[in-house]
Parts: C-alpha cells; structure tokens; sequence
C-alpha cells in the first residue's frame, strides 16, 4: 500500500522558514517524480512544484508565487522528500500535501496527476 | 498563463439526480486533464485521468469527457457519498500544472 506521511508544519513569522518532510512508502521512490500541492484555508488546490527521479536528472519545478523561496529536495536512502520554505508570507499559509501518481512507464512515475496523497500538514504564517 | 475556469461553483442536487461539471482551459490541453474529488478535511481523491480514463476503484457512475478546451464530469446518479467538491487540473502546460477552482456539489 503506497502511503505518504507529512511531517514539520506549525505557525512560523513572516519572513521566517520551516521545513516539511514527506515519508514515502509501498513503492519505489527512487523511481517517482514527486509533487507538492497546496491548499489555502477554504480554498482550492494549488500546484507548487515537482522534483524529479535522480535518474531523470533531479531536477525541480516550481509554482511562479514560491519560485526563490521555496527549495524541494529528496533523500532517496530515506525514501523522503523535503520543501524548505523560506522567506514566507501570510498567504504560504495552506494545507501542504505531497502527491504522486502516473502515468506509470517502466516502473517509474511522472507526476503529471496525482493517484497518491499525504494527508496534508498545515503551516500557518502570522505574526 | 494557463487558467483553468470550473462551472458552476455551486451545484444543488438531490440523490439520485445527475450531475454535469464543467471545465474550460484558457488554452487546449489535449486530453491531459483529471478531475478530483475532495471531502471536507481529506485529501483530494483522484477520479479521472486522461479526460475519460476512470482511476483505479472508481465506481462507473463518474465519466469524463471532452478534449481540447471543454471537458465535463458527469455523475450520472448521485450517492449520498458524492456529495463534494471538484476539482479540475490540466498537466499538458509543460512544466506548470493547474487546478480550477472548483465545483461543490451540495444535497438540495
């Protein structure tokens, strides 16, 4: 069973920084582009950013709002994806997931949509 | 910038009704869309990929359709269990993905 438990979420200051943590597990993570999602209080869903497999290159994507503030990183010994948010501003505050999902090619994931969700961490910016 | 546009925000329905979703890409999108539904205080749950391709589990009463611009979700008799919000979300705008703003689907 593929699951995906967000960790480090809490109140923070604007300007201030904290990183999230996404254990994955039921699935090869070194083979999985992975996604973070967003979603502010009573509104929609918002796509922040991907990394990709190593073997893809590692490489990241981000959402315009958090480009130059927002870091994605993996540790794939840990089967764990990080996002160090900084600089933050009152409107970073949401519900954080991270997702994954097809289309599935040679036991890989693209991430282009999303089959699997953590169950999402709230961050919150306010002074 | 791609913009993703879902109607109407608010659909009021009674069990066993049909419901018909719309979403409208502010440019073509191929069949790259997927629909999503979303409970209060759960993640989003995967529905529909490839426009008209059911995800793993989903029962046959939701369907997609469309390409291009113009894409629908039908469900063709509700649940008490569908009652929920929406969401639409193009992956065809390399590489920035993005969601509608959703459809809440109320019991009338």
């Amino acid at each position: 069973e593929v699951q995906l438990v967000e960790s480090g979420g809490g109140s923070v200051n604007p300007g201030g920084s904290l990183r999230l943590s996404c254990a994955a597990s039921g699935f090869t993570f070194t083979n999985a582009w992975m996604s973070w999602v967003r979603q502010a209080p009573g509104k929609g869903l918002e796509w922040v950013g991907r990394i990709k497999s190593k073997s893809d290159g590692g490489t990241t994507d981000y959402a315009a709002p958090v480009n130059g503030r927002f870091t994605f990183s993996r540790d794939d010994s840990k089967n764990t994806l990080y996002l160090q948010m900084n600089s933050l501003k009152t409107e970073d505050t949401a519900v954080y997931y991270c997702a994954t999902g097809g289309p599935e090619q040679t036991s890989s994931w693209y991430s282009w949509y999303f089959e699997h969700w953590g169950q999402g961490i709230l961050v919150t910016v306010s002074s | 910038e791609m913009v993703m546009t879902q109607s109407p925000a608010t659909l009021s329905l009674s069990p066993g009704e049909r419901a018909t979703l719309s979403c409208r890409a502010s440019q073509s999108v191929s069949s790259n869309l997927a629909w999503y539904q979303q409970k209060p205080g759960q993640a989003p749950r995967l529905l529909i990929y490839g426009a008209s391709i059911r995800a793993t589990g989903i029962p046959a009463r939701f369907s997609g359709s469309g390409s291009g611009t113009e894409f629908t979700l039908t469900i063709s008799i509700l649940q008490s269990e569908d009652f929920a919000v929406y969401y639409c979300q193009q992956y065809n705008n390399w590489p920035r993905w993005t969601f509608g703003q959703g459809t809440k689907v109320e019991i009338k």
